[in-house]
């Protein structure tokens, strides 16, 4: 089945180090993609996305791109704050006639001063 | 932000008793979501919407109901409540167009206590 698989956390950093979260997919179709953030206490918000094969999300300098020949929507930042200090998902959204957005297990990042 | 707001935020209650969860939204948005968000599982759908009196199950629909009357509100019903739907539970909308990509907007959450 369709299905979402994220690298487990948590992921710890120090201030300025670069990250990588991983993230494969499998889908029946053309799935779009997308990294949703939750800071604590919150809900879960729109990170970035990507609708088709080699498309790169970006956002607050983090970008992932969708990589269909290896299933992959890796998430990367060049320099973590503190303040990225979040858990972050992965997740599929199928629009091929009804619905399904499935979501991966969420990885905890944790960013030290 | 998107208008989405979830009563109550936190809720204790005990086995056997119902509770009601609330979304309001002011967006207008068509679709409504209830998922529940447990440790390692990331977040599982349990209802959602797709119009006025149209809903359908997800896939941890067990224990649980749903309804919506009006466009901007969706309730979740958990009829006897149980220590196994002890959760955060989110609320999302979302303006689901054919052909694109399906972005889903999230209310803060509520978390439920079953004792």
């Amino acid at each position: 089945g369709d299905s979402v698989t994220q690298m487990e956390g948590p992921v710890t950093l120090s201030e300025e180090a670069f990250l990588t979260i991983n993230c494969t997919y499998t889908a029946t179709g053309y799935p779009s993609l997308f990294w949703y953030v939750q800071y604590p206490g919150e809900g879960l918000q729109l990170l970035l996305k990507a609708t088709k094969a080699d498309d790169k999300g970006s956002n607050k300098g983090f970008e992932a791109t969708y990589r269909k020949e290896t299933t992959s929507f890796h998430l990367e930042k060049g320099s973590v704050q503190v303040s990225d200090s979040a858990v972050y998902f992965c997740a599929l959204s199928l629009n091929t006639g009804g619905f399904k957005t499935i979501f991966g297990a969420g990885t905890r990042l944790f960013v030290k001063a | 932000d998107a208008g989405i707001t979830q009563s109550p935020r936190h809720k204790v209650t005990e086995t056997g008793t119902p509770v009601t969860l609330r979304c309001h939204q002011t967006e207008n948005h068509r679709y409504m979501y209830w998922y529940r968000q447990d440790p390692g599982h990331g977040l599982r759908l349990i209802h959602y919407s797709y119009g006025v009196k149209d809903t359908d199950k997800g896939e941890v629909s067990d224990g649980y109901s749903v309804s919506r009357s009006k466009t901007e509100d969706f309730l979740l019903t958990l009829e006897s409540a149980t220590s196994s739907q002890t959760s955060v539970y989110f609320c999302a909308i979302s303006d689901r167009t054919s052909g694109e990509a399906d972005t889903q907007y999230f209310g803060p959450g509520t978390r439920l206590t079953v004792l």
